[in-house]
């Protein structure tokens, strides 16, 4: 059971740069989220999913996409990546309790 | 002002010792409450989950929230190096099940359990 997967685990981008952030889970969880993670920020909730097909906005999406085409897959995209993008980013599925990622390192030079 | 407060640490303590990790919030409107462990370079992963005011316990830790004061805490007993970790309060309106359920996170105490 592999639980969620996030591909890849590191990344460096130069500014203006595009990327995908892939997000899969194998638990059936209707809702999926992307976090990310900064010092002395915590964990700010970028966009989220309740279900194929759907998306909203979190906490804080300027600068990013997100598709949900199928149940287990959550897509995170920056089209033009900037320095301000530098972090961790996590993504998570539930039902109940909600498990996390391993993490995606993005720095974006 | 953020609507989670939490002491970024780094807290160190020796072995056995009692841990006790803090977050105040300002939002009424919070009713359920988590604790979340995260060890360096992984993501985060639940310890305790916790409704309205009062006590829990499972095994070394327990959470206890009081809505009164807005405060919540988790005391790890008998602490031991692999306690070593992160540990991010995180609270939310609504129960965990129902969709479009979010949570507001702290920043995190970064705790360090020394033999």
């Amino acid at each position: 059971n592999a639980g969620v997967t996030q591909t890849p685990k590191f990344r460096v981008l130069k500014t203006g740069q595009s990327m995908t952030l892939l997000c899969a889970q194998d638990m059936n969880h209707e809702y999926m989220y992307w976090y990310r993670q900064d010092p002395g920020m915590g964990l700010r909730l970028i966009h989220y999913s309740v279900g194929e097909g759907t998306t909203a906005k979190g906490e804080v999406p300027d600068g990013y996409n997100v598709s949900r085409l199928k149940k287990q897959n959550f897509l995170l995209g920056l089209e033009s990546a900037a320095p301000s993008q530098t972090s961790v980013y996590f993504c998570a599925s539930r039902t109940q309790e909600t498990f996390f990622g391993q993490g995606t390192r993005l720095t974006v030079v | 002002q953020k609507e989670v407060e939490q002491d970024p640490g780094p807290l160190s303590v020796p072995e056995g010792a009692i841990v006790s990790l803090n977050c105040t919030y300002s939002n009424s409107a919070f009713q359920y409450f988590m604790w979340y462990r995260q060890y360096s370079r992984k993501g985060p992963e639940l310890l305790m989950y916790t409704y309205s005011s009062g006590n829990k316990e499972d095994g070394r830790f327990t959470a206890q929230v009081d809505k009164s004061s807005k405060y919540i805490s988790l005391f790890i007993r008998d602490s031991q190096p692999s306690d070593s970790a992160t540990y991010l309060c995180a609270m939310s309106g609504r129960p965990l099940t129902g969709g479009g359920n979010k949570l507001t996170f702290g920043t995190g105490t970064q705790l360090k359990v020394e033999l």
